[in-house]
């Protein structure tokens, strides 16, 4: 069975730029958990989204958004970037339950200028 | 707020001994719990999960899980330098599929 895919894998953008970035589950979860990695703040939970339905947010600004396909596929949004946004960005995928094992993509890996 | 703490380390040992990682959690009813493998630069892989209390155990790997002490540890056996990675704890606390991830401890395993 294929594994979580992420695209692109690497980006560069500058401040002021928006960007967005893919992730296609594993088959059969419908799950889609996105994170931001840091060295400083570590892995942080962005949102959930479940069946095209955003299940949670974590504690970051609107510029960060995302939406799940009917095909459970995700995509995420970040607007106005800043540099601060620099970051490894990783999807997961589960299956619907709580508590489901999450297995993750390779990430993106962005830099802002 | 929603924790969970890891030693930052490195812990470092010498191959073939047991390496022992620790995390600690804040949330009581937290039910899930969660040990990745980060190698640098690549993306976290699930070697662990553990929902009840005691221990679980896969290949060199075992879990054990103290819910009353909201403490998770990962016992690693026969060290290998492949194991050379930061560990990573999570805990399903937000509800839904929300982990919380410790900051990671890293793990130097020597010939």
């Amino acid at each position: 069975k294929a594994g979580v895919t992420q695209t692109p894998r690497y980006l560069i953008k500058t401040r002021g730029q928006q960007v967005t970035l893919s992730c296609s589950p594993i088959s059969g979860h419908r799950s889609v958990s996105w994170y931001q990695q840091t060295p400083g703040q570590g892995l942080q939970f962005l949102f959930e989204y479940f069946s095209e339905t955003q299940r949670n947010k974590g504690n970051f600004p609107g510029r960060f958004s995302g939406r799940q396909f009917s095909n459970s596929r995700s995509e995420m949004n970040v607007s106005t970037l800043e540099l601060g946004d620099s970051a490894l960005y990783l999807c997961a995928s589960s299956l619907a339950g709580q508590g489901n094992e999450q297995f993750f993509g390779p990430g993106t890996r962005l830099t802002v200028l | 707020q929603k924790e969970v703490e890891q030693n930052s380390g490195p812990l470092s040992v010498p191959e073939g001994a047991i390496a022992s990682l620790n995390c600690t959690y804040s949330d009581r009813v937290s039910q899930s719990f969660f040990w990745y493998r980060q190698y640098s630069g690549k993306s976290p892989e699930l070697i662990m999960s553990i929902y009840s209390n005691g221990d679980k155990e896969d290949g060199r790997f075992t879990a054990q899980l103290n819910k009353a002490s909201q403490y998770v540890s990962l016992l690693i056996r026969d060290s290998q330098p492949s194991d050379s990675a930061t560990y990573l704890c999570a805990v399903n606390m937000g509800g839904y599929s929300t982990l919380t991830f410790g900051k990671g401890t890293m793990l130097l395993v020597s010939p």
